[in-house]
C-alpha cells in the first residue's frame, strides 16, 4: 500500500524559506495517473490547497501563494518537495504532502503530516 | 475572487440524517467540478470520503453519499452515529490544474 512520509525541518525564521520532502514508499511516483502535491492547515482552521507536479515536471500553484511556491519532484529518490519562500507567522501550518488522481481529480493518499513553525 | 462555501458547523442527532453542502460564490457547482468530500478528525489527516460526486472512497460506509442538490454538491449522512463527529471539507476541481477546498464544516452528533 503506498504511503507518504514528509520531512523537513519544524521551525522556520521569519523571511527565510521552508523547505519540506515527502517520500513516497510502497508504489511508484512515475504515474501518468497522479499527481503530488502539498495541502497545510493554520492552526485551528481549514485546508488550503498549496500545489501539485505531474511526474512530467508540470506545476500548478494555487494562486495565492504562487509567487512564493516552488514544487519540484525526483523521481530517482521517489520524492517531492515544497519551497516556500519568504515566510511569515502566517505561514505556520500542519503540511500535508497528498497524492491526487488525475482521472476523478481527488486526492486519495495522504501523509499524516508535518508541523511547522514560523518563529524567530 | 471564487470561494467555496460551506456550512461553518451543523448538528445531527444520532440516528438522524443531515446533509451538508459545497457551493461556489457566482457560479454553479457540476460535476466538472469533481467534488470530493474528506473526514476530519482533530489530529488526523483527512480521509477521503466521497470522489467525482458520487463515488465512495475504499472502506465508507454506504451511510455516506454525495450528489449534487441544486447548485451545490451535497454530502449525505443517513443513521448519524457518535464517531461521525467530525470536520468535513469538500474540494472542487476549478480546472486549469487548480484546486479549491471549502472552509470545512464542524459536525456535531448530540
Amino acid at each position: 500500500q503506498l504511503q507518504l512520509q514528509e520531512s523537513g525541518p519544524g521551525l522556520v525564521k521569519p523571511s527565510e524559506t521552508l523547505s519540506l520532502t515527502c517520500t513516497v514508499s510502497g508504489g511508484s511516483i512515475s504515474s501518468s495517473s497522479y499527481y503530488w502535491g502539498w495541502v497545510r492547515q493554520s492552526p485551528g482552521k481549514g485546508l488550503e490547497w498549496i500545489g501539485n507536479i505531474y511526474d512530467s515536471g508540470s506545476t500548478y500553484y494555487n494562486p495565492s501563494l504562487k509567487s512564493r511556491v516552488t514544487i519540484s519532484i525526483d523521481t530517482s529518490k521517489k520524492q517531492f518537495s515544497l519551497i516556500l519562500s519568504s515566510v511569515t507567522a502566517a505561514d505556520t501550518a500542519i503540511y500535508y504532502c497528498a497524492r491526487t488522481y488525475y482521472f476523478y481529480s481527488y486526492m486519495d493518499v495522504w501523509g499524516k503530516g508535518t508541523t511547522v513553525t514560523v518563529s524567530s | 475572487q471564487t470561494v467555496v462555501t460551506q456550512e461553518p458547523s451543523f448538528s445531527v442527532s444520532p440516528g438522524g440524517t443531515v446533509t451538508l453542502t459545497c457551493g461556489l460564490t457566482s457560479v454553479s457547482v457540476s460535476t466538472s467540478n469533481y467534488p470530493s468530500w474528506y473526514q476530519q478528525t482533530p489530529g488526523q489527516a483527512p480521509r477521503p470520503l466521497i470522489y467525482s460526486t458520487n463515488i465512495r472512497s475504499s472502506g465508507v460506509p454506504d451511510r455516506f453519499s454525495g450528489s449534487i442538490v441544486g447548485d451545490k454538491a451535497a454530502l449525505t449522512l443517513a443513521g448519524a452515529q457518535a464517531d461521525d463527529e467530525s470536520d468535513y471539507y469538500c474540494v472542487l476541481y476549478m480546472g486549469g490544474g487548480i484546486w479549491l477546498f471549502g472552509g470545512g464544516t464542524k459536525l456535531t452528533v448530540l
